[in-house]
């Protein structure tokens, strides 16, 4: 089972939409969880990082985390076509310890269409 | 506010050479982690410095070595180049082990 795992997309939405991003992880005990945005040829961007199972809302975006599931989620209000890149999920497992690397999944591509 | 730093930004070699690859923090972090994120995938962790030790290594070879200076920038060293080694290598720093980290440009390796 891999660690962190995402729909490859590419998910397509129309300019002004929701886009919703989806990101499963293994590890149970895992307690920080990022959100990259990667556009072509260039590197990751942190745009959100969620701790706690409330809602975390920073602009157009918003990060959800369920535990309970093992899932995080990524919504994307009022879509534009600037916002057409990869998104990478990133998890941090348990804070115990000394274990800080980030593990990443593939990424899922969006793009939004004018 | 400078952000983190890399160099060179591209590099070709071929099979067998050896590379090193620059990395500086952002202003004021002290962390520094190094990924390797070939096409199509995310980054994978290769391994991270904080006061000038290697803290937390990945699942890579001995081939990859690395060193933190007294001013947080950091090298990543990969000796006897194979053409698997052919990747984008990011440099991210952190204010600490724990937080945030944040990409710099990266270096596109290509190993013929």
């Amino acid at each position: 089972q891999k660690e962190v795992e995402q729909n490859s997309g590419p998910l397509s939405v129309p300019e002004g939409a929701i886009a919703s991003l989806n990101c499963t992880y293994s590890d149970r005990g895992s307690q920080s969880f990022f959100w990259y945005r990667q556009y072509s040829g260039k590197s990751p961007e942190l745009i959100m990082f969620i701790y706690s199972n409330d809602d975390k809302e920073d602009g157009r975006f918003t990060a959800q985390l369920n535990k309970a599931s093992q899932y995080v989620s990524l919504l994307i209000r009022d879509s534009q076509p600037s916002d057409s890149a990869t998104y990478l999920c990133a998890v941090r497992p348990n804070s115990g310890g000394s274990n800080y690397k980030l593990t990443f999944g593939k990424g899922t591509l969006l793009t939004v269409n004018p | 506010d400078a952000g983190v730093t890399q160099s060179p930004t591209h590099l070709i070699k071929t099979r067998g050479q050896q590379v090193t690859l620059r990395c500086s923090p952002k202003s004021g972090h002290d962390t520094v982690s190094w990924y390797q994120q070939a096409l199509g995938q995310g980054p994978q962790f290769i391994f991270q410095y904080y006061e000038e030790e290697e803290r937390q290594r990945g699942n890579f070879p001995d081939r990859f070595s690395g060193h933190q200076f007294p001013n947080y920038s950091s090298e990543l060293n990969v000796n006897a180049l194979l053409l698997g080694d052919s990747a984008l290598y990011l440099c991210a720093s952190s204010l600490g082990p724990p937080n945030e980290q944040f990409f710099g440009p990266g270096t596109r390796l290509t190993v013929l």
